[in-house]
């Protein structure tokens, strides 16, 4: 089973402050995303990766940035927190685009209220 | 609109019954994954299938990508059964996006 991190686990930050959230993956797997679920919705795509060093934008992209120093690690950052960013992000991480690879795993989530 | 249409948005069994959750796609999908979100709020992956049907235990998903559509079958429901089960299809031709459905509440009941 993949093991993905996220660090921390819940925040709690000021409207225009800058927060990161990070994630740690020790599978080798190339792919990296990160998702947010607002309450009693689904998940949707924020940011993603399948290279070090380069990511993609989702879905949702305004108002945040992503950061993919390593192949384990991918960063997202809200450079000025705001309240409508208040929701719960989950890091994923999958192997590959092909068949069976392309499953998703994913980490536990960081609840995040902005304030 | 939404590209994948999740039904029902609430479900409500008895301990030892079962039924089937439901997801349409109004665009061609390549593959759908399962997942259940449990009360701790952890996804947990049941399924993911490019075409035809995968069985676990109590659990039975079939993709048909002809007809747009997915099943999440439950049989046999038990407590620990109950959470939020969202579909989840991959769409991107070169990319491996997931788009996911809204989900459906389930909970099982003694």
């Amino acid at each position: 089973e993949a093991a993905v991190t996220q660090s921390p686990r819940s925040k709690v930050a000021v409207t225009g402050g800058k927060v990161t959230l990070s994630c740690h993956q020790t599978n080798n797997h190339d792919y990296m995303y990160w998702y947010r679920q607002d309450t009693g919705h689904g998940l949707r795509l924020i940011h993603y990766s399948y290279v070090a060093d380069s990511t993609e934008k989702g879905d949702i992209p305004d108002g945040y940035k992503a950061s993919r120093p390593s192949q384990e690690n991918f960063s997202l950052i809200l450079e000025l927190a705001s309240l409508s960013q208040t929701a719960v992000y989950f890091c994923a991480s999958s192997a590959g685009l092909g068949g069976g690879q392309n499953t998703l795993y994913f980490g536990a989530g960081t609840r995040l209220s902005v304030l | 609109g939404d590209q994948v249409e999740q039904s029902p948005s609430a479900l409500s069994l008895h301990e030892g019954t079962g039924s089937a959750l439901r997801c349409n796609f109004t665009t061609t999908m390549r593959a759908v994954q399962w997942f259940q979100q449990n009360s701790r709020g952890s996804l947990i992956n049941l399924f993911y299938l490019a075409s035809g049907t995968k069985e676990n235990g109590r659990l039975k998903s079939t993709f048909n990508s002809k007809e747009s559509y997915s099943t999440l079958h439950i049989r046999d429901a038990q407590l620990e059964d109950s959470g939020t089960y969202f579909c989840a299809a991959l769409t991107g031709a070169n990319t491996g996006k997931l788009t996911f459905g809204h989900g459906t509440i389930l909970r099982v009941h003694p």
